[in-house]
């Protein structure tokens, strides 16, 4: 039992270039999240998922897309890096209602 | 939108004070959530509060909701240099769905 899975554990990207940010879970649960942490704003919201094939955005969804086609996996899409997405991403999964567990994060500079 | 406020940011206490943070959300939540996130690790899931007005104990920690489960608090009794960190509250919707985080309070704990 592994829990929440994220690769890379590190990324450096240009402006401009798109990457995909890889998030597992094998607890089988309904809820998984992608979160960005910045110094000082704490844990945002970018998108989560109530299950497989539902997605919906959070508080900065803004340059990031999510898909959800199984239970286990919740990839977050970078579709043009800008140095504003520089920032330590979580991925974290729930049942419902339930405590989230988190990822160990990517950090991510974008130059 | 739901909005989770903490105070304060930062809290530099001698070992052996006590230490509090305060939540407050915009909206009433099902649920609150207590994390602590350690320097250069993620989020770890301490405590849930469910009830209006519930009060919950973990040896020298103890947590509140609110009586209108809008706020929450969690407070330390003489504190330890383990306890540094930083402490975040997150409040669940009625909705069951996503989890928005507060700014969070970092700990420092001087031995």
């Amino acid at each position: 039992n592994a829990g929440v899975t994220q690769t890379p554990k590190f990324q450096v990207l240009k402006t401009g270039q798109s990457m995909t940010l890889q998030c597992a879970q094998d607890m089988n649960h309904e809820y998984m999240s992608w979160y960005r942490q910045d110094p000082g704003m704490g844990l945002r919201l970018i998108h989560y998922s109530v299950g497989a094939g539902i997605t919906d955005q959070g508080e900065v969804p803004n340059g990031y897309n999510v898909s959800r086609s199984t239970t286990e996996d919740f990839p977050l899409r970078l579709l043009s890096a800008a140095p504003s997405q520089t920032s330590v991403y979580f991925c974290a999964s729930s049942g419902r209602g339930d405590t989230q567990y988190f990822g160990p994060g990517t950090r991510l500079t974008v130059l | 939108g739901q909005q989770v406020m903490q105070i304060p940011q930062y809290q530099h206490v001698q070992e052996g004070e006590d230490f509090t943070t305060y939540c407050n959300s915009s909206t009433t939540l099902s649920n609150i959530q207590w994390y602590k996130q350690r320097p250069g690790g993620h989020p770890v899931f301490l405590i849930q509060l469910v009830k209006s007005g519930e009060v919950k104990k973990q040896k020298r920690l103890t947590f509140q909701f609110g009586e209108a489960k809008k706020n929450s608090s969690l407070h330390i009794t003489a504190t330890q240099t383990t306890d540094v960190g930083t402490y975040f509250c997150a409040g669940q919707d009625n909705q069951g769905g996503k989890l928005i985080f507060g700014q969070g309070t970092e700990l420092s704990v001087k031995p």
